[in-house]
């Protein structure tokens, strides 16, 4: 079983639209967890970080997690074609510093 | 946001020879900084933990004698890639983390690297 696991994708969704992006961790005891935006060429840029249950909001961002359900998501509200990257969950196991697992990430693309 | 820079961000090598790839922080001291490999379309793999003054921590299955790791500094961490093959062809990206907190991570922009 893979440590963090995301939906491959693509997903599609039109623009203006809610995107919903979901990941599952394998881990109960870790402890933080990450959304990182990739363009196609570029290196990950860090959108939102999470460590407690509940949601945590960032303008068109939203963060959720449930650690009872090893779940976390991000949606993105009023999706723009500029929102068009593959988005990657990482985790962070509490016991290893900085060390993040990635899931393997899932391509969004925002139709005009 | 904090920089982290590498150097070169492409570099095309024959078979056989070596290449040196730079990671550094530009503007805080990194306790530690990261290497990762990305094929095309595949998530990023890390390969190795760098932490300043010490031996690097290998991930399984990756080869330290291939993957040679110096983190000379708080600000500076080198992957020689040795004897380079054509698989070895990747998107080679640092990150440096200062320790304080786990966002504190920052990625460099990544290198190309090519082997013919």
């Amino acid at each position: 079983q893979k440590e963090v696991e995301q939906n491959s994708g693509p997903l599609s969704v039109p623009e203006g639209a809610i995107a919903s992006l979901n990941c599952t961790y394998s881990d109960r005891g870790s402890q933080s967890f990450f959304w990182y935006r990739q363009y196609s060429g570029k290196s990950p840029e860090l959108i939102m970080f999470i460590y407690s249950n509940g949601d945590k909001e960032d303008g068109r961002f939203t963060a959720q997690l449930n650690k009872a359900s090893q779940y976390v998501s991000l949606l993105i509200r009023d999706s723009q074609p500029s929102d068009s990257a593959t988005y990657l969950c990482a985790v962070n196991l509490g016991n290893q510093g900085g060390k993040l697992i990635f899931g393997q990430g899932t391509e969004l693309s925002v139709k005009p | 946001g904090a920089v982290v820079s590498q150097h070169p961000s492409r570099v095309i090598c024959k078979s056989g020879t070596s290449v040196k790839i730079e990671c550094r922080s530009l503007d805080f001291q990194a306790t530690t900084m990261f290497w990762y490999r990305q094929f095309p379309k595949k998530s990023l793999m890390l390969m190795a933990t760098s932490n300043e003054g010490s031996k690097a921590t290998y991930e399984q299955g990756v080869e330290k004698d291939k993957f040679l790791i110096n983190h000379a500094s708080l600000t500076l961490s080198t992957l020689t890639v040795t004897s380079a093959h054509p698989e070895d062809s990747s998107f080679y990206i640092c990150s440096a983390w200062a320790g304080t907190s786990e966002y504190e991570q920052y990625f460099g922009p990544g290198t190309r690297l090519t082997v013919t």
